[in-house]
């Protein structure tokens, strides 16, 4: 267990919707990393945020967006979806920038 | 552009040495190489990290060369639990987190 928690586990939505994806860090953890995996591809970096700000976005789509709350926990937000969002999004926590991730489970997200 | 390159797919026996390669030709002088690994139907995990001397830890060892281009880590003897993708990841001076496609490892018993 990485005591990283990501709901939902599942998720199953059309074209054109909305979704939250939400993430609990690792007690202690200020950093919040998304990526996004897709069907046997690697992971694709989204964004990052320490202590409640963004620090660096990679290939985040315009349509998505993320914030990380006080309490340290973060959501991703994906809008429009279209069919290629289709994927596992993953969060990771670590202590600090630069330091060691620990990933949650994932949230596989499927566009019907 | 920054980037990482892994083999896609390696293959060892089992209870052998495995060397699993990493190019990673445009990292910064600070910036520490971190390496997962990614069993099935899981998120990844933290396997070992190190930013200019080798690093041993009870997973693995990193060999990091001197000009830091490459690396290499190294499980001494892997066992069929070790069967998993592993990635080599750093970090860019403007802190975007680079994985490379990793490389899919097989053992065979």
């Amino acid at each position: 267990d990485s005591g990283v928690t990501q709901t939902p586990k599942h998720l199953i939505t059309a074209t054109g919707q909305r979704v939250t994806l939400r993430c609990s860090p690792r007690s202690g953890d200020l950093s919040v990393y998304w990526y996004q995996q897709s069907l046997d591809q690697g992971l694709q970096f989204l964004i990052q945020y320490y202590n409640g700000e963004e620090r660096a976005k990679g290939n985040i789509l315009e349509r998505f967006s993320a914030q990380q709350f006080p309490d340290l926990h973060s959501e991703l937000n994906l809008s429009s979806l279209e069919l290629g969002d289709s994927a596992l999004y993953f969060c990771a926590s670590s202590v600090g920038l630069g330091r060691p991730q620990h990933f949650g489970d994932g949230t596989r997200l499927s566009i019907l | 552009d920054a980037k990482t390159t892994q083999p896609n797919s390696m293959e060892s026996n089992e209870e052998e040495p495995v060397h699993l390669p990493c190019n990673h030709s445009t990292i910064s002088g600070t910036d520490y190489i971190h390496w997962y690994r990614q069993l099935p139907s899981q998120g990844p995990e933290y396997v070992i990290h190190g930013l200019t001397s080798n690093v041993n830890n009870r997973m693995a060892s990193l060999a990091i060369a001197e000009d830091r281009k490459s690396s290499t880590l190294i499980l001494h003897r892997a066992t069929l639990r070790d069967a998993a993708v592993y990635y080599c990841t750093w970090t860019t001076r403007d802190d975007k987190i680079i994985f490379g496609k990793g490389t899919r490892l097989h053992i065979l018993p």
